[in-house]
């Protein structure tokens, strides 16, 4: 089975279209996360909840909302989307936030492939 | 977090050592060290992590210099499946939102 899964692999849309990403981590985790990598292959983080509650938002527009039903799934709609969102998302869970961190390991998805037309 | 400095990219050759470096000189005394990879069209992928003392898990080992200002990833029988780009990490220990901030990594070819 696999611990975190995202859907879809692959999402092609035209400009100004409203999508949605999904993702679900079976590994019982406190913890999810948003994490964009752009055309020069950067990773950088967008969200993280836990237990449903966001901790952070790193300067994300607003057109991109998370959203998280429970906290084995946080999913990320995005609204009005523009050609500069092209990139690959990744959703990853970890144990939780709080207390010592050095073992808070990080499990990633293998990613949504997003291109706005 | 402190800023992590690593070659752009390195080959080695299949069934021998690849040693990964990489700098972190403004590391703070409650920053660990961690390594990450990302192989081709995966998300990334924890390796190994330590605070001071050299590391060993079954995938790497993690040796990290006695004033902590750089560190050394070693696959010790690289196979072509650890061709990735791998990352090096440093985070306090009780980083805000357990974030993760990637740099550029090191891109690892690993020839036969």
């Amino acid at each position: 089975d696999t611990a975190v899964s995202q859907t879809p692999k692959y999402l092609v849309t035209q400009m100004g279209n409203d999508k949605s990403i999904k993702c679900e981590q079976n590994l019982g985790h406190d913890t999810m996360y948003w994490y964009k990598q752009d055309s020069k292959k950067f990773l950088k983080i967008m969200f993280s909840y836990n237990n449903k509650e966001l901790i952070i938002n790193e300067t994300v527009p607003n057109r991109f909302s998370p959203k998280s039903p429970d906290k084995a799934h946080l999913n990320l709609h995005i609204n009005s989307l523009e050609l500069g969102d092209s990139a690959v998302y990744f959703c990853a869970s970890s144990p939780r936030t709080s207390g010592t961190l050095a073992k808070n390991i990080q499990y990633f998805g293998a990613g949504t492939r997003l291109s706005v037309l | 977090d402190a800023k992590t400095t690593q070659p752009t990219s390195m080959d080695c050759a299949e069934g021998r050592a690849a040693n990964l470096p990489c700098n972190h000189s403004t590391i703070s005394g409650n920053e660990y060290v961690y390594w990450y990879r990302q192989i081709h069209s995966q998300g990334p992928q924890y390796i190994i992590h330590g605070l001071k003392n050299n590391e060993t898990n079954e995938m790497a080992s993690l040796i990290i210099t006695e004033d902590r200002k750089s560190s050394t990833l070693i696959l010790p029988h690289a196979t072509l499946r650890d061709t990735a780009v791998y990352y090096c990490i440093v985070r306090p220990i009780k980083a805000a939102g357990n974030k993760l901030t990637f740099g550029g990594g090191t891109r690892v070819l690993v020839k036969p």
